[in-house]
């Protein structure tokens, strides 16, 4: 199957820092990535959908400028948390849309925040 | 997309075969029923999908009912490694635009006993 890497796969900041997140799909091009997010024993929560050559959409209740997501190329994403809070930590994950076919989703290995 | 329920969590025997049970009554005609697993602290993984057939891979079989109103996911040697949260989704295949994205819902915890 295609694959999706994230990197870094785990980050500690500080309060108040930003940190950013990086999704290539290394395999398949990918028009459309998505962004979700995952607390201790919850289910994943999307974030945004990100469009390479145009503006990410927000879920409702996700902050686009606290959670700013730039599709820079067809197979690299970025996610940067800015001004980064304790309740910021989180599992975060990402996934690349396969542009044709079905449209098949795959995931990346996610990225652990730790906001101190 | 479709809403689906599923029970929350499962037993099964290392060996035996596990079926996964996912009810989603109001799915669309247009609209392809996928499997997804996750592992603790791993990003979800894909493991089959389908619109209407019965359709099998190497890792599973996806059963649907002829209603589409419900399926079931069979690992048919459960292995201890196969304990994972199982998610399924309904999305419409294609394109599909802004609608065209995997929405989770809680999953079936399936645990495999020694």
């Amino acid at each position: 199957g295609a694959v999706v890497s994230q990197h870094p796969s785990w980050v500690i900041c500080k309060s108040g820092t930003s940190v950013k997140i990086e999704c290539r799909s290394l395999d398949f091009q990918a028009t459309t990535m998505f962004w979700y997010r995952q607390f201790p024993k919850q289910s994943l929560m999307l974030m945004a959908t990100s469009n390479e050559g145009s503006k990410a959409t927000y879920e409702q209740g996700v902050e686009k400028d606290k959670f700013l997501i730039n599709h820079a190329s067809l197979t690299l994403s970025t996610l940067t948390v800015t001004s980064a809070h304790p309740e910021d930590s989180s599992f975060y994950i990402c996934s690349a849309r396969v542009d044709s076919g079905v449209y098949e989703q795959y995931f990346g290995p996610g990225t652990r925040l730790t906001v101190t | 997309d479709a809403k689906t329920t599923q029970p929350t969590s499962m037993d099964c025997a290392e060996g035996r075969a596990a079926n996964l049970p996912c009810n989603h009554s109001t799915i669309s005609g247009n609209e392809y029923v996928y499997w997804y697993r996750q592992i603790h602290s791993q990003g979800p993984q894909y493991i089959i999908h389908g619109l209407k057939n019965n359709e099998t891979n190497e890792m599973a079989s996806l059963i649907i009912t002829e209603d589409r109103k419900s399926s079931t996911l069979i690992l048919p040697h459960a292995t201890l490694r196969d304990t994972a949260v199982y998610y399924c989704i309904v999305r419409v295949g294609g394109y599909g635009g802004a609608t065209n994205k995997l929405i989770f819902g809680t999953g079936t915890l399936l645990a495999v006993q020694p």
